[in-house]
């Protein structure tokens, strides 16, 4: 089935360190991947997205490419900040007809960052 | 703009209470549809909907009733509460030829 696996937390980082999260994925066809933000109690806002292979989504300096042959979709950000403190989702949408769209969330990475 | 509103903010139920979940949307968003967020699994779908009058199943939607009246409203109906049930309960709308979708901030409800 269709599904996404990601690393488990949490991840607890110094400011200004290097951030990966990884982010795996089993689809059928091909589908478009993004990575989600939740702040603590709040709902979840899109941070990237990638539509298609070798596309790379970049947003407040997180980036993620897509990579078919690995069927990945990592994220980095090269300088974290306390503000990074959140959960973060990879998800898929299919994007096939039958599908609607919908999203298949992983279970998340809880990211703690210290000043 | 007040993107999607989603009430009660919390809610405590006891077992076999019937209850609404509200979901609000004011952008004019043909697909709306409900998550639950439990910790360690992610978000599930529950159900969700293409259009006023039509509405389909998602991966856990056994407990809970839903309706599409309107483009703007989707409200989630759980008729007899069980305490698996106990979740944070998230409303996301987009359009249907759109990637992003826009999430409400999201009700946690207990059952005890």
């Amino acid at each position: 089935g269709n599904s996404v696996t990601q690393m488990e937390g949490p991840v607890t980082l110094s400011e200004e360190a290097f951030l990966t999260i990884n982010c795996t994925y089993t689809a059928t066809g091909y589908p478009s991947l993004f990575w989600y933000v939740q702040y603590p109690g709040e709902g979840l806002q899109l941070l990237l997205k990638a539509t298609k292979a070798d596309d790379k989504g970049s947003n407040k300096g997180f980036e993620a490419t897509y990579r078919k042959e690995t069927t990945s979709f990592h994220l980095e950000k090269g300088s974290v900040q306390v503000s990074d403190s959140a959960v973060y989702f990879c998800a898929l949408r299919l994007n096939y007809g039958g599908s609607q769209g919908n999203l298949i969330f992983g279970k998340g990475t809880k990211l703690s960052v210290k000043p | 703009n007040a993107g999607v509103t989603q009430t009660p903010k919390f809610q405590v139920l006891k077992t076999g209470q019937s209850m609404t979940l509200q979901c609000a949307q004011d952008m004019n968003h043909e697909y709306m549809s409900w998550y639950r967020q439990d910790p360690g699994m992610g978000l599930r779908l529950i159900h969700y909907s293409v259009g006023a009058g039509i509405t389909d199943q998602g991966e856990v939607p056994n407990g809970y009733n839903v309706s599409r009246s309107t483009t703007e409203d989707f409200p989630l109906r759980l008729l007899s509460a069980a305490p698996s049930q106990t979740s944070v309960y998230f409303c996301a709308s987009r359009q249907v030829a759109d990637y992003g979708y826009t999430f409400g901030s999201g009700t946690r409800l207990t059952v005890v």
